[in-house]
């Protein structure tokens, strides 16, 4: 089974700062991707970064960067120069594979609210 | 990206009728489709996975009878709530995949109210 944790509920970062938002899993997967995915107030699921668990690198994305610490079981993400675009809830993810996003488990996200 | 599209986006129905949710992939052929609920402020959590042609595969908890999925065609996997009861009151939502291992690609959501 897989299991994702977040633990910031929320969080209120000032426009233009970086932040970061955390992310564990668990699996006993030998391999898996990671996901960061963003849910404004809409509801649709924006894709935002993937990390996939052989990859020696670090994910990145534009503004999006994934902090990939395997040995920690730990896929923050950061989010540079933080926008007034980018309130929303973030949610990360896991899938079974090492690639592809089917079956996916998501953590309990975290509402993102940039303060102008 | 491609694109999922779900119809409709919002509905409102009472309690004990059934409901039906579409999940279109619209400019790519879609082998597996699945469906996710999330209940206000919560996670998505994964329904069950379709295959074009063949019975859906449903998590552990979820109950076939009353969430009834059809992926008759190559574009399109339907979701029928059926009975509904407030209880099933929830985000909807689809992803749609060329194949197995390949990136699933979200649709809007139906956002589902029974009264």
């Amino acid at each position: 089974a897989q299991k994702i944790t977040q633990t910031q509920p929320g969080m209120f970062v000032q426009e233009k700062e970086a932040v970061t938002l955390d992310c564990t899993y668990d699996t006993s997967d030998p391999s898996y991707g990671l996901f960061w995915y963003k849910q404004p107030s809409s509801g649709e699921m924006i894709f935002l970064i993937y990390q996939g668990s052989y990859d020696q690198q670090n994910a990145t994305e534009g503004r999006y960067s994934l902090n990939f610490q395997k040995a920690r079981k730990s896929a923050n993400l950061v989010i540079s120069a933080s926008q007034l675009g980018d309130s929303a809830m973030y949610f990360c993810a896991m899938s079974p594979e090492n690639f592809g996003n089917e079956k996916l488990t998501f953590g309990t996200g975290t509402r993102l609210t940039i303060i102008p | 990206g491609a694109v999922v599209s779900q119809h409709p986006s919002w509905v409102i129905c009472k309690s004990g009728t059934s409901v039906k949710i579409e999940c279109r992939s619209l400019d790519f052929q879609a082998t597996t489709m699945f469906w996710y609920r999330q209940f206000p402020k919560q996670s998505l959590m994964l329904m069950a996975t379709s295959n074009e042609g063949s019975k859906a595969t449903y998590e552990q908890g979820v109950e076939k009878d009353k969430f009834l999925i059809n992926h008759a065609s190559l574009t399109l996997s339907t979701l029928t709530v059926t009975s509904a009861h407030p209880e099933d009151s929830s985000f909807y939502i689809c992803s749609a995949s060329v194949d197995r291992g390949t990136e699933a690609f979200f649709g809007q959501g139906t956002r589902l109210t029974v009264v």
